[in-house]
């Protein structure tokens, strides 16, 4: 069975440039939310897309956005890149709002 | 505001002892805990979890301890194995949806 598929798995950006990043949850899961983790620090959440409506936002600027498709695949879109936004952006799934998650491979950011 | 934390950075074990990582919460509300397992290069992988109405669960070979007194948990692995050598983090799910707090993680290697 496929895990959590994320992509693409590195990328390079320029400050100010637009970035979006693709999740393909599990099948069967309906969930999907986004981390984005710093090196050298834990996942910090971002969001969580339930039946492709937000439940929930963590502390982040509105230049992070997201949605869900009906196929519960999603994307993180990040506007006006800087510096700090460069990180390991993680996706995670689940069956359920607050039921186990998988977590994908990540999608390496490095903004210059 | 909520957090959780970790004491040790850095753990160093011999194989075949056993491994323990300590964690420290500070949401007394918290009534659910993971325990997730980051190698480099991949995402987080779930380990174990429990609730608030547990004090212990056991898996295959590993352990987790929970006391709620001193809002303290812990991780022991039995038998440490180099392939369990990774980034540990301890991280708690109490929002109603799928936002799961991290901590700083401790990153255990294991002497052969």
């Amino acid at each position: 069975d496929a895990g959590v598929t994320q992509s693409p798995t590195h990328l390079i950006k320029t400050r100010g440039q637009q970035v979006t990043l693709r999740c393909s949850p599990i099948s069967g899961h309906k969930s999907v939310s986004w981390y984005q983790q710093v090196l050298g620090q834990g996942p910090q959440f971002i969001f969580q897309y339930y039946e492709k409506e937000e439940r929930g936002r963590g502390n982040f600027p509105d230049r992070f956005s997201a949605r869900q498709f009906p196929n519960y695949s999603s994307e993180l879109n990040v506007n006006a890149l800087l510096l700090g936004d460069s990180a390991l952006y993680l996706c995670a799934s689940s069956f359920g709002m607050n039921t186990e998650a998988f977590f994908g491979q990540g999608t390496r950011l490095t903004v210059v | 505001g909520e957090s959780v934390g970790l004491h040790l950075p850095t753990l160093s074990v011999q194989e075949g002892d056993n491994s323990i990582i300590n964690c420290a919460y500070s949401n007394s509300a918290s009534d659910y805990f993971i325990w997730y397992k980051q190698e480099s290069g991949k995402g987080p992988q779930f380990i174990i979890d429990i609730r608030s109405n547990m004090d212990k669960r056991q898996g295959q070979r590993v352990t987790v301890l929970l006391n709620k007194t001193v809002k303290h948990l812990s991780l022991q692995i039995a038998a440490t194995q180099p392939g369990d050598s990774a980034v540990y983090f301890c991280a708690e799910n109490s929002g109603g949806y799928q936002k799961v707090t991290f901590g700083i993680g401790t990153k255990l290697q294991v002497i052969p």
